[in-house]
């Protein structure tokens, strides 16, 4: 069981469409993270929002666009994406978003661009 | 930056005997190490952590050691069963000029043959 749900949990897309990610936390938490996980690299932090305020944007190319309306629901709306994005995209949510707190995971969005 | 390297990459054990996995990481400020097990086609789910005001940390047959003066952090499973076989990542916080994040491991596929 998960607190954290993701939509869709697979996803194949051609590189001009245009498709979103949605996550959404049931945990009460104010942070909220966006990740990208590919075969045989480590987890890359992409997007924070704390507070439903961006408060981190780690050099993620413009294609990604995320959107927290609130701080149950955090969204990744993706636009003519590339092949090498081909990958499992994993939301968490933390109480706050401070170093010493946990991050508990959704189970991911694979997405596949043809 | 942080950097969090994890051994093995892959790691065989029979039932019933003990598995580790260590990590090492560079940053001396770091001050959480989290433990993370995966399932296929789930999410990351933590599975311990131990903040470094503390040496070790035990649940169950999982416990985590902390040496921060050689920056290095181990995990121990005690009793393996079949369903401890999974994908395990370390990782540890990272603080720089107002970011705040996790830095992951590479990961550590863990098989406990029945």
């Amino acid at each position: 069981e998960t607190g954290v749900t993701q939509t869709p949990r697979h996803l194949v897309m051609g590189m001009t469409n245009k498709k979103s990610l949605k996550c959404e936390q049931h945990l009460g938490h104010n942070a909220m993270y966006w990740y990208k996980q590919s075969a045989k690299k480590p987890l890359e932090l992409m997007f924070v929002y704390s507070l439903e305020e961006r408060v981190e944007n780690n050099s993620v190319p413009s294609r990604f666009s995320p959107e927290c309306p609130n701080s149950s629901h955090l969204f990744l709306h993706l636009h003519t994406l590339q092949p090498e994005d081909s990958a499992l995209y994993l939301c968490a949510s933390s109480q706050v978003h401070e170093l010493n707190q946990p991050q508990h995971f959704g189970d991911g969005t694979r997405l596949s661009i043809l | 930056g942080e950097n969090v390297e994890q051994h093995p990459s892959t790691l065989s054990v029979q039932e019933g005997d003990s598995a580790v996995i260590k990590c090492t990481y560079s940053d001396s400020a770091s001050n959480y190490f989290p433990w993370y097990k995966q399932e296929l086609g789930k999410g990351p789910q933590l599975i311990i952590d131990i903040r470094s005001n503390v040496g070790e940390k035990k649940d169950q047959r999982i416990a985590v050691t902390l040496n921060k003066t050689a920056k290095h952090f181990s995990l121990h499973i005690t009793e393996t069963q079949p369903e401890d076989s999974a994908v395990y990542f370390c990782a540890a916080s990272y603080m720089d000029t107002g970011r705040r994040a996790l830095t992951f491991g590479s990961g550590t596929r863990l098989q406990v043959q029945p």
